[in-house]
């Protein structure tokens, strides 16, 4: 069964600080997904990481993948009062044949506090 | 382009009820797939459905049940409702079925409350 672990699942941090949030994940996979919940919406993507060694940045976020490690990071640069949301990370794992299962962590709430 | 849709947005039900739950794919998009929001369990997979039909299943009882149109439009069953079956449920959709790595576009949401 796979496991996806976010750390921390609560963090507060100041405008302007950096931080990183951290998506362990227990059994092979080479996709590896990010997206963000505003408090009453839905989710929505912020990156897909397809393969060891991926980077992508957009803004103030920059999103990684180790997949030797099963690591994937979330960065957040000088963060900012509307960056406050919780955030998931999502792991497709192969359950058979050719079908796949996205499996999320438990969500990292961040509050950016001004 | 219009994203996904979900009706209603919000239900109340009894124990003991079913409920039917549609989701509407962002326009070409032929996969969709459920899932559940609770606070103590997060977000679980449901089911995805592909060119009508059913790709994969999670871990749920067999009273949770769907079904694809060929419009690609998706319903969700849950009969004999429980308290338990109180979350918020969510359809993604994207027009390759799950394990591309191609992104998931999510709906609203449907919030469903049982008493």
């Amino acid at each position: 069964e796979l496991k996806v672990e976010q750390n921390p699942l609560f963090l507060s941090m100041q405008e302007g600080k950096n931080y990183t949030i951290y998506c362990n994940y227990s059994t092979t996979s080479d996709r590896l997904y990010w997206y963000r919940q505003d408090p009453g919406k839905s989710l929505e993507s912020l990156f897909v990481l397809l393969s060891n060694g991926a980077v992508k940045q957009e803004g103030r976020l920059m999103a990684s993948l180790d997949t030797k490690a099963r690591l994937s990071t979330l960065h957040i640069t000088a963060a900012v009062h509307d960056l406050s949301a919780t955030y998931f990370c999502a792991v497709d794992r192969l359950v058979g044949g050719s079908n796949y299962k996205l499996t999320f962590g438990k969500g990292t709430l961040l509050t950016v506090n001004p | 382009k219009a994203g996904v849709t979900q009706t209603p947005r919000y239900l109340i039900k009894t124990r003991g009820q079913q409920v039917t739950l549609s989701c509407s794919p962002i326009s070409g998009h032929r996969s969709v797939s459920w899932y559940q929001q609770t606070p103590g369990q997060g977000l679980q997979f449901l089911f995805e459905y592909f060119s009508e039909t059913q790709r994969n299943k999670g871990n749920f009882p067999g009273r949770f049940s769907g079904r694809q149109f060929s419009n690609s439009r998706s319903e969700m069953n849950v009969s004999t409702l429980e308290l338990g079956d109180s979350a918020l449920y969510l359809c993604a959709s994207s027009f390759m079925a799950s394990g591309v790595g191609e992104t998931q576009y999510f709906g609203p949401g449907t919030r469903l409350l049982v008493l």
